[in-house]
């Protein structure tokens, strides 16, 4: 079973407009990362959050995580269509650091 | 630097036969995983090498095997293959641990 689970499946919104992603997971972690796929091709990295971090910025994305509620979630601020993609996250544990272990993904569609 | 290579992008095979695909890491990286992505089962864990040595294997059968060679490169290979192999096979580079650097994948359709 996957460690992660991803709210909603798929988000659709306008260019300019605020997309934000939820995912949940079961076990304690070392970290938790946040992946892009776009159709089908390989994934980026995006952004890292350890387990005693709360927030984390990289440019229009915002990582907040709640170890206490088992949950994450990945804001794109002010979205352009090259965000269209899907999102995932992957959570890490203690024992196992080299391990992703996926969410099933949030489709988002950036329409212009 | 270069990023992580993957050969072939797409293949199609018949039921029965194998399939070996290969990764070349990022230069300097020493651990390479694999991933099975499916559109029913989502982005599942293979297995991770770490200096030519597997350090852990997700829950595939005996079929999906690997290996990493001394210069870090890595293999995989599906003996007798079923229709339900047919996925996108990612590969991931890192250092050791954290973030994970991926590969364009290989395609493979089992006819």
């Amino acid at each position: 079973s996957q460690q992660g689970e991803e709210d909603p499946q798929a988000l659709s919104i306008q260019e300019g407009e605020n997309a934000t992603m939820n995912c949940s997971y079961k076990t304690s972690i070392n970290n938790l990362q946040w992946y892009r796929q776009n159709s089908g091709r390989g994934l980026v990295h995006l952004i890292l959050i350890r387990s005693n971090e709360r927030e984390k910025h990289s440019g229009r994305l915002r990582v907040t995580l709640d170890t206490s509620k088992k949950s994450s979630s990945l804001l794109i601020t002010a979205s352009r269509a090259a965000d269209t993609a899907s999102y995932f996250c992957a959570t890490v544990l203690p024992s196992n650091d080299y391990k992703l272990s996926f969410g099933a993904g949030t489709t988002v569609t950036v329409r212009a | 630097k270069a990023g992580v290579t993957q050969t072939p992008r797409y293949l199609i095979k018949t039921r029965g036969q194998q399939v070996t695909l290969s990764c070349s890491p990022i230069s300097g990286h020493r651990s390479v995983s694999w991933y099975q992505q499916t559109p029913g089962q989502g982005l599942q864990f293979l297995f991770e090498y770490f200096s030519e040595t597997q350090r852990n294997k997700g829950n595939f059968p005996g079929r999906f095997s690997g290996r990493q060679f001394s210069n870090s490169r890595s293999e995989m290979n599906v003996s007798t293959l079923e229709l339900g192999d047919s996925a996108l096979y990612l590969c991931a580079s890192s250092l050791s641990g954290g973030v994970q650097y991926f590969g364009p994948g290989t395609r493979l359709l089992v006819l």
